[in-house]
């Protein structure tokens, strides 16, 4: 049973355009979300949070956008760049928990120069 | 601080044979995870830890998987005996208390022949 899903496996986007990353979840006992980022051969890296309180939270060139209602996020990139290449990872939340997160299968992300 | 620290990166090991992977985690967190990479699965969570004591263990996924943090600053997750299924990348991630982000160590990549 995947709590959190992320359906679209890949993504390919050409440099300076906008990244659209989304993210679906069933819990609805999920308070807080995260991106993460991975290169090959490394561990995932923290890259944005929002916590169900928002709707929006930006960071730089990134902005997560959360629907409580339809259980959806997203991640937006802009603009893209060749270094955001990468795996992305959807996490999520619940406040019981601790800290334990639950991800997403992860969207590859591949930017042309 | 040098981050979440694991060993071995690469483990290449015979069916049958017992493995042990090792983790090191960030001075002063307070939870300690171990997560698997797989294609099927993506990133799912084995067990966790707060304070040196296991949490959550619900998705290790057999008998043959064990973990143990001894202290505060290491911790094992140990399979006896190894089956090729068992091949994928593991974790480990710290985090502090009152924090939801986790910090992932390079991991470790594991085959099974």
């Amino acid at each position: 049973d995947q709590q959190v899903k992320q359906n679209s496996p890949s993504l390919s986007v050409q440099e300076g355009r906008i990244s659209i990353l989304n993210c679906d979840y069933t819990n609805s006992m999920f308070d807080y979300f995260l991106w993460y980022k991975k290169y090959p051969a490394e561990g995932p890296t923290f890259l944005i949070s929002i916590s169900s309180i928002k709707d929006k939270n930006e960071d730089g060139r990134f902005t997560v956008f959360l629907n409580k209602s339809a259980k959806h996020l997203s991640l937006h990139i802009v603009p893209s760049q060749p270094g955001d290449s990468a795996v992305y990872f959807c996490a999520a939340s619940a406040g019981a928990a601790g800290n334990k997160l639950t991800f997403g299968g992860g969207t590859r992300v591949l930017v042309k120069p | 601080d040098a981050g979440v620290i694991q060993s071995p990166r690469h483990e290449v090991t015979e069916m049958g044979q017992e493995v042990t992977l090792r983790c090191k985690p960030i001075s002063g967190h307070d939870y300690l995870f171990w997560y698997r990479q797989t294609m099927m699965r993506g990133l799912e969570l084995l067990i966790y830890f707060n304070n040196n004591v296991p949490i959550d263990d619900s998705g290790m996924p057999e008998d043959r998987f064990s973990a143990k943090m001894p202290n505060a600053s290491f911790s094992t997750l140990k399979i006896q005996p190894s089956e090729p299924r068992d091949s994928a990348v593991y974790f480990c991630a710290s985090s502090p208390l009152g924090r939801k982000k986790l910090f992932f160590g390079s991991g470790t990549q594991l085959s099974v022949l």
